[in-house]
């Protein structure tokens, strides 16, 4: 059964902390991706990633990065936390014909 | 640039009532339109993939369908524990066709 998992299903941070979300995916897709998810702006893509150390901008990555080391594994990270990036954050790994299978999703609070 | 716009926002059913959701876009050579089914506090369910028009595809009570301009995720009979928020998406040329475009989704409140 397809697995995708995130770290932690709630945070809480302070502005300007720096901030990692983790996500591992078992079924060894090449592709990973994340999103953010706000009400009435649906999903929004920050960044992909096509391979190990390989990875794209999205349609807003400002004020994130990733990490891709290994195949299973893709971090996004907020350098410096902000309140507007408080938001459900969304993982998610797709099959070669593109169908996404998504993590639980990470709510994180920036106050 | 690719637009998905998903109507109604909400609809609110009684269980046995049967209607369609609609999903319209406007892209750049479609390579696929997606429906995904997101159940509150969790990640979006992958449905459906369709890729042409014409194409159908059904699971249970749903059924998907698309034209060149929109596709409709049609629901038979719908029970309460059908009710959840139902995104679309495309993945199109644009961009190289890495990505999908979300809908911002219907919700649906199936009641007995």
């Amino acid at each position: 059964d397809v697995k995708v998992t995130q770290s932690s299903r709630y945070l809480v941070k302070r502005t300007g902390e720096k901030v990692f979300l983790e996500c591992v995916q078992d079924m060894d897709h090449e592709n990973m991706f994340w999103y953010r998810q706000d009400p009435g702006l649906g999903l929004r893509l920050i960044y992909f990633s096509y391979d190990v150390k390989m990875k794209e901008k999205g349609d807003i990555p400002e004020g994130y990065s990733v990490s891709r080391e290994k195949k299973e594994r893709f971090s996004l990270i907020l350098e410096s936390a902000s309140t507007n990036q408080t938001s459900m954050y969304l993982c998610a790994s797709r099959t070669t014909s593109w169908e996404q299978y998504f993590g639980p999703g990470t709510r994180l609070t920036v106050t | 640039e690719d637009q998905v716009t998903q109507s109604p926002e909400a609809l609110r059913l009684q269980e046995g009532e049967s209607s369609s959701l609609n999903c319209s876009y406007t892209v750049s050579g479609l390579r696929g339109l997606f429906w995904y089914r997101q159940d509150p506090g969790k990640g979006p369910e992958f449905l459906f993939t369709l890729y042409s028009a014409g194409e159908e595809k059904e699971k249970e009570r749903l059924k998907a369908t698309l034209t060149k301009k929109e596709s409709f995720l049609h629901i038979t009979a719908p029970k309460p524990e059908d009710s959840a928020t139902y995104l679309c998406a495309v993945r199109a040329l644009t961009g190289g066709g890495n990505k999908l475009t979300f809908g911002t989704g219907t919700q649906l409140k199936v009641e007995l």
